[in-house]
């Protein structure tokens, strides 16, 4: 049972806009900021969003992120076959000094 | 080039001990705080524990708190992880990962991912 709450799935065709939910606590999302992972097959985590809706470099702006209260969300836009993945938010939790993930969300392109 | 690579993954019996390494490559290593990230078989990531820095502060997930123990050696750049009276479900794929503080406690980079599994 994940700390964070996500859908299980999602699905878009290309070109497609889909949105991915999170929803946490007061003691996480509702005080810290929110990252979202991609992990893509069995490759290693890699950050799409931080603080909430910033991109690192190389990541493309049809990546976006937004956060309310204690819930947050990844926006993918123009879907592309590459966006295939598991996407995991995350958020620091002041309760266990340490990171809590969600679920993740597994998008498929149809 | 940022890197991170883990090593000491294997198969051990429930009961037993193994000592996980982490080395660290193209990073202020002791700049940043370090985490141990795991991700059992067709299953998501939990954090299992964080390292301050200097290695001052520790911080565990309950379900290992009392039998893993995160250290670290700043003139080394390395992070250890050492598990004890591993139980079945500590079975899962073990990633370091740096804690970028530029980024709001992001993880990022993280390793490859060394394979711990528990059996009989």
């Amino acid at each position: 049972q994940s700390v964070l709450t996500q859908p299980p799935s999602a699905s878009g065709t290309p070109g497609q806009r889909v949105t991915i939910s999170c929803s946490g606590t007061t003691s996480n999302i509702g005080t810290n900021t929110v990252t979202w992972y991609q992990q893509v097959s069995t490759t290693t985590p890699k950050v799409l969003i931080y603080t909430n809706n910033k991109r690192p470099s190389g990541v493309p702006d049809r990546f976006s992120g937004s956060k309310s209260g204690t819930s947050a969300s990844l926006a993918v836009s123009g879907l592309q076959p590459e966006d295939e993945a598991v996407y995991y938010c995350a958020a620091w939790d002041d309760s266990l000094h340490g990171p809590v993930f969600g679920g993740g969300t597994k998008l498929t392109v149809l | 080039q940022e890197q991170l690579v883990e090593s000491g993954g294997g198969v051990v019996q429930p009961g037993r001990s193994l000592r996980l390494s982490c080395v660290a490559s193209g990073i202020t290593f002791s700049a940043y705080g370090m985490h141990w990230v795991r991700q059992a078989p067709g299953k998501g990531l939990e954090w299992v524990a964080v390292i301050w820095d200097d290695g001052s502060k520790k911080f565990y997930a309950d379900s290992v708190k009392g039998r893993f123990t995160i250290s670290r050696d700043n003139s080394n750049n390395t992070l250890y992880l050492e598990m004890n009276n591993l139980r079945t479900e500590d079975t899962a794929v073990y990633y370091c990962a740096r804690d970028k503080w530029e980024y709001d406690h992001a993880l990022d980079p993280w390793g490859q991912g060394t394979l711990v599994t528990v059996s009989s």
